[in-house]
């Protein structure tokens, strides 16, 4: 089974305008942690927000929201306000391990997004 | 600055070689990771460490094989039983949970290697 499923290969989304990036986990750890990053056409690989999996409150990063919901295990992007520069392939990251364990981390397949003038 | 260095940025092999890729940190993180990444896809775990001397097979280990001898350093060895191993490949870093800079995983600028 996947750990982290991304079910949107591609999304367009209008400048100045909200975005969501979808993203569904799979694991039997307590404690784990979900995190996103951005992908440029460069290569690099950029941090963007990160979750524990107890953490109340849903994590927020400038315009960067993650919509936590532990029950239906989901840790859905949101980009307010797209901007041009947003235009790259985002991937979901699951970390699991944190007990003691080996921290293993493992990535979605990625959703390419494209922001429209 | 701390960071990930990794290196060649790009390497041609023939096929039947092994190559090596080095991946040096000095952020004194205690994991690390080495994940490829073909064109349009995820990344795939290929191996992780979390301490010296000790480490385990990720989602795609067969052809690859790592060390880590030192903390600072877990270079990748593609051998010549990987079958398919022209890709982008991305080493990481993290710090254990809880600590400063804990929840973030740091990645190099990522090495490209082409089979000829």
């Amino acid at each position: 089974a996947q750990k982290i499923t991304q079910t949107q290969p591609g999304m367009f989304v209008q400048e100045k305008e909200a975005v969501t990036l979808d993203c569904t986990y799979d694991t039997s750890d307590q404690s784990y942690g979900l995190f996103w990053y951005k992908q440029p056409s460069s290569g690099e690989m950029i941090f963007l927000i990160y979750q524990g999996s107890y953490d109340e409150q849903n994590a927020t990063e400038g315009r960067y929201s993650l919509n936590f919901q532990k029950a239906r295990k989901s840790a859905n992007l949101v980009i307010s306000a797209s901007q041009l520069g947003d235009s790259a392939m985002y991937f979901c990251a699951m970390r699991e391990g944190l007990r003691g364990g080996y921290q293993k981390v493992t990535f979605g397949i990625g959703t390419k997004l494209q922001v429209i003038p | 600055d701390g960071g990930i260095t990794q290196s060649p940025k790009y390497l041609f092999r023939k096929e039947g070689q092994n190559v090596t890729l080095s991946c040096e940190q000095n952020l004194n993180h205690d994991a690390m990771y080495w994940y490829r990444q073909d064109p349009g896809q995820g990344l795939r775990l290929i191996y992780y460490s979390q301490i010296v001397n000790d480490f385990q097979k990720g989602d795609i280990a067969e052809g690859y094989s790592v060390s880590r001898e030192k903390k600072e350093s877990f270079p990748l060895t593609v051998t010549s039983a990987q079958k398919n191993p022209t890709a982008f490949y991305l080493c990481a870093s993290s710090a254990q949970p809880g600590q400063s800079s804990g929840n973030t995983i740091y990645f190099g600028e990522g090495s490209w290697l082409t089979v000829v």
